[in-house]
């Protein structure tokens, strides 16, 4: 079994619909992170979780909220999607840092908004 | 601000020959990771460098960093079919925090 798991894999939903992605791991990591890849611009984080009770904004959290759940669920939000959110969406989780470890991706969510 | 460049950003190159892929930043960093990305894939850790001078080999590929320079390179040797994919690096944007910058990409293409 996959040791990130997302759901759904691919999702078609309309503009102004809320939308939910939801992410689990099975790895025992603390922290935990949802990214958004476009064509051309790499990776994006949009927010980040070190444990629980931290939630913290990344690079590109407008139109975006997540909740940590619990340590092994992270979900992200589109409150009212837009178009522009079309794109894939990627959760990560790694280890404490000092430890050299890396950070280890799930099999993304497409989302396409209409 | 942070940012990662790479380049370059497509590379299309004969099976057999070898090539270099560079990632710069602009700050200061002593971690730095490759990712692998195939076609409708999830991203698949290639290497994590964690000190200036530090150098990693996993088959053809090789991976260095230069800290002082803000730049590491992905090196191939004698490129096969099967190493055609997108590379990313990406680069801790504060020490020890593991939240990561990522370069735009590298889309490697190698043919016959």
């Amino acid at each position: 079994d996959a040791d990130v798991t997302q759901t759904p894999r691919n999702r078609i939903t309309k503009t102004g619909k809320r939308i939910m992605l939801e992410c689990s791991q099975t790895k025992g990591h603390d922290r935990m992170y949802w990214y958004r890849q476009d064509p051309g611009l790499g990776l994006r984080l949009i927010y980040y979780s070190f444990d629980v009770k931290d939630i913290n904004k990344g690079e590109i959290s407008d139109g975006y909220s997540v909740s940590r759940q619990a340590q092994a669920k992270f979900s992200l939000s589109l409150e009212s999607a837009i178009p522009n959110q079309t794109a894939l969406y990627f959760c990560a989780t790694s280890d404490l840092p000092g430890r050299g470890d890396t950070q280890y991706f799930g099999p993304g969510t497409r989302l396409t908004v209409l | 601000e942070l940012k990662v460049e790479q380049n370059p950003l497509f590379l299309s190159m004969q099976e057999g020959k070898n090539y270099t892929i560079y990632c710069n930043y602009s700050t200061t960093s002593d971690r730095l990771y490759w990712y692998r990305q195939d076609p409708g894939k999830s991203l698949e850790s290639l290497f994590v460098l964690l000190s200036n001078g530090a150098v990693k080999q996993e088959g053809r590929l090789m991976a260095s960093l230069d800290t002082k320079a803000r730049l590491s390179t992905l090196h191939i040797t004698a490129a096969v079919h099967d190493l055609s994919a997108t590379y990313f690096c990406a680069v801790d944007s504060l020490l020890n925090t593991d939240k990561l910058i990522f370069g735009t990409g590298t889309r490697l293409q190698v043919f016959p």
